[in-house]
């Protein structure tokens, strides 16, 4: 079946514009991730979402970052006001259930902020 | 709260030569452990699992054995290619908290 899907594969903004990035999980998988992958870094979560509800939003860095699921199944992950320190690929992952189940990634969206 | 802590890299090994890249862990209860792969250009790919002590994962001639009295998940392969050129992250998952990743580790395989 088909895997995690993410939209855009790259995007590049100016600072200040405004961002969605938007992840189609695996079908039937209730459990959505976030994540944010700096060059030569491991994953850095963001936001958890278990059905429509962000279940853990604890890794967002500010108020700027905000991400939906309305119907429990796309996700958009959304950024205001960019900031060059945003760039970073952006992770989406999905699991059939919640933790500690295993995770499987999208390919990612490069997101690069002049 | 829960963590993972892995061997820096980057490794440069020859081919056939065999692999170990280290991880440990600090968590409470039973987590499971995996080791996820990311090819060049590519996103993660889970590589193996374990969710249970003394449990052993194994895939594409890769293995790691869950234990639970040295809190690790060393991650070994008796002959390595160039093909597994990659970065390695030692990751944990554990009931009620979310995934932790390791910083991963650069594995570079010469001809």
């Amino acid at each position: 079946g088909a895997g995690v899907s993410q939209t855009p594969s790259n995007k590049v903004t100016e600072k200040g514009k405004y961002v969605e990035l938007r992840c189609d999980p695996i079908s039937g998988h209730t459990a959505l991730y976030w994540y944010r992958q700096s060059l030569g870094q491991g994953p850095e979560f963001l936001i958890y979402f278990q059905g429509t509800g962000a279940a853990d939003d604890s890794g967002l860095p500010n108020d700027r970052f905000f991400a939906v699921r309305p119907e429990g199944s796309v996700s958009t992950l959304k950024i205001q006001r960019t900031e060059r320190g945003d760039s970073a690929v952006y992770l989406c992952a999905s699991s059939p259930t919640g933790p500690p189940s295993e995770q499987f990634f999208g390919p990612g969206t490069r997101l690069t902020v002049l | 709260g829960d963590s993972v802590t892995q061997m820096e890299g980057p490794v440069t090994l020859s081919e056939e030569a065999f692999l170990t890249i280290n991880c440990t862990y600090t968590a409470t209860g039973y987590p499971s452990l995996f080791w996820y792969v990311q090819y060049p250009g590519e996103g993660l790919q889970l590589l193996l699992k374990a969710t249970k002590a003394d449990d052993k994962g194994s895939n594409k001639g890769f293995e790691a054995t869950y234990r639970k009295e040295t809190t690790s998940f060393h991650l070994e392969k008796g002959s390595v290619q160039v093909s597994d050129s990659a970065v390695y992250f030692c990751a944990l998952g554990n009931y009620g908290q979310n995934f932790v990743f390791g910083p991963g580790t650069r594995l570079s395989v010469l001809p």
